[in-house]
């Protein structure tokens, strides 16, 4: 099955640092990503959605300046946290599909802990 | 390795009958479980959660059901109504990480 890859899986820096995820699609063409964010004991919430050599659509109440996403190519997709600070400290998880009317294809996640 | 799978990749079901989407997990520490729907073109949105403690819980039409010993989940949807018809994730929570599973297209045909 088609496989999404997701780095790194676990980071952890100080306070300050803007930190940068990748999601890659290996084995297909992700015209779409989607972005995710996980906290504790809630379910999983949309932060925002990129086509390919589009700006990303962010959902309402995620900060466009704090949370940077580039989808430049049909294989690649990153977020960049800026100016991390503690309550960014989550479960992030992006998905990728090259077919709206297809199943997406969800990574492994990325756990950030901002010190 | 996959920790969450659903074995089926598609269903299709007569209007008004039972939905039973499957499940199954291999790791035994996970919190809780949940499930979400997604449509074409959105993000998946949350449907219902199960608790690693508890064997069912229901929502209106939708109820979920943890076997345990079998690590085995699923979802039934009664009556099935068009508007079910989406991809459906499975997904497993250990604190603050979710796996998803690679879903399972429903067809509820009218």
């Amino acid at each position: 099955g088609a496989v999404v890859s997701q780095h790194p899986s676990w980071v952890i820096c100080k306070s300050g640092t803007s930190v940068k995820i990748e999601c890659r699609s290996l084995d297909f063409q992700a015209t779409t990503m989607f972005w995710y964010r996980q906290f504790p004991k809630q379910s999983l919430m949309l932060m925002a959605t990129s086509n390919e050599g589009s700006k990303a659509t962010y959902e309402q109440g995620v900060e466009k300046d704090k949370f940077l996403i580039n989808h430049a190519s049909l294989t690649l997709s990153t977020l960049t946290v800026t100016s991390a600070h503690p309550e960014d400290s989550s479960f992030y998880i992006c998905s990728g599909t090259g077919d709206l009317n297809q199943p997406q294809h969800f990574g492994d996640g990325t756990r950030l802990s901002i010190l | 390795d996959q920790q969450v799978k659903q074995n089926s990749p598609s269903l299709s079901v007569q209007e008004g009958r039972i939905s039973i989407l499957n499940c199954d997990y291999t790791n035994s520490m996970f919190d809780y479980f949940l499930w979400y729907k997604k449509y074409p073109a959105e993000g998946p949105t949350f449907l219902i959660s199960i608790s690693s403690i508890k064997d069912k819980n229901e929502d209106g039409r939708f109820t979920v059901f943890l076997n345990k010993s079998a690590k085995h989940l699923s979802l039934h949807i009664v009556p099935s109504q068009p508007g079910d018809s989406a991809v459906y994730f499975c997904a497993a929570v250990k604190y603050d990480k979710v796996i998803f599973g690679p879903g399972t297209s429903l067809s509820v045909i009218p």
